[in-house]
């Protein structure tokens, strides 16, 4: 089954101590992107990578690193968790870069920051 | 910078047709409007997606002017099962990548 798996899809950390939310897709998309959404804000892109090494910045990514080694996986990693990092997180992937059609999203991570 | 606008939320009744308008003015030359759903504690999934004129699939119609500054999405004869949070989404092309803009989406909720 063509999907997006994110795990895991809670978690409940402390401030400061590393984490990382992992992301992988099966179907051989070039387009990969992460999430998070809060209340009254939609969905905002933290990051996004358009291929394999190739990774940039969304409208919100202070705070998050990605890495893009192979093209199923894309993890998210807060290398210092802060409250404010507390979020419904998704990561997403598209067969095409460029276009906005297509996104297959993972099932979420809520994670809570304390 | 592209961005989008859409009213906050939205109330129906059962087998009224339901639009949704959603605006983005600062929309690339060759940039596809599209249209997604999401229920709680779900992802978004794709409902229909546009360039210009009106684009329907068997779901949903999408209207989009000339301009191309604003899109509307047709939800014909809505059920209970349509309640949900719709975004309209564009790209932004603005630093040599591609940002997708999802907003803040509009909710949805039919009464029966």
């Amino acid at each position: 089954e063509a999907q997006v798996t994110q795990n895991p899809r809670y978690l409940i950390t402390v401030t400061g101590k590393k984490l990382t939310v992992t992301c992988s897709q099966n179907m051989n998309h070039e387009y990969m992107s992460w999430y998070r959404q809060d209340p009254g804000l939609g969905l905002r892109q933290i990051y996004y990578s358009m291929n394999v090494e190739v990774t940039d910045k969304g409208d919100v990514p202070e705070g998050y690193k990605v890495s893009r080694k192979e093209k199923r996986n894309f993890p998210l990693i807060l290398e210092s968790p802060s409250p404010n990092q507390t979020s419904l997180y998704f990561c997403a992937s598209s067969l095409y870069t460029g276009r906005s059609d297509g996104y297959t999203f993972g099932s979420g991570t809520r994670l809570t920051v304390v | 910078l592209a961005k989008t606008t859409q009213p906050i939320s939205m109330d129906s009744y059962e087998g009224q047709e339901v639009n949704i308008t959603c605006s983005h003015n600062n929309i690339a030359t060759n940039d596809y409007i599209t249209w997604y759903q999401q229920f709680p504690s779900q992802g978004p999934r794709f409902i229909i997606q546009g360039y210009k004129t009106k684009v329907t699939n068997e779901v949903a119609s999408l209207f989009i002017p000339a301009d191309r500054k604003s899109s509307t999405l047709s939800l014909p004869r809505v059920s209970l099962s349509d309640t949900a949070v719709y975004y309209c989404l564009v790209g932004d092309r603005g630093t040599g990548g591609f940002k997708t803009i999802f907003g803040a989406g509009t909710r949805l909720f039919v009464k029966a």
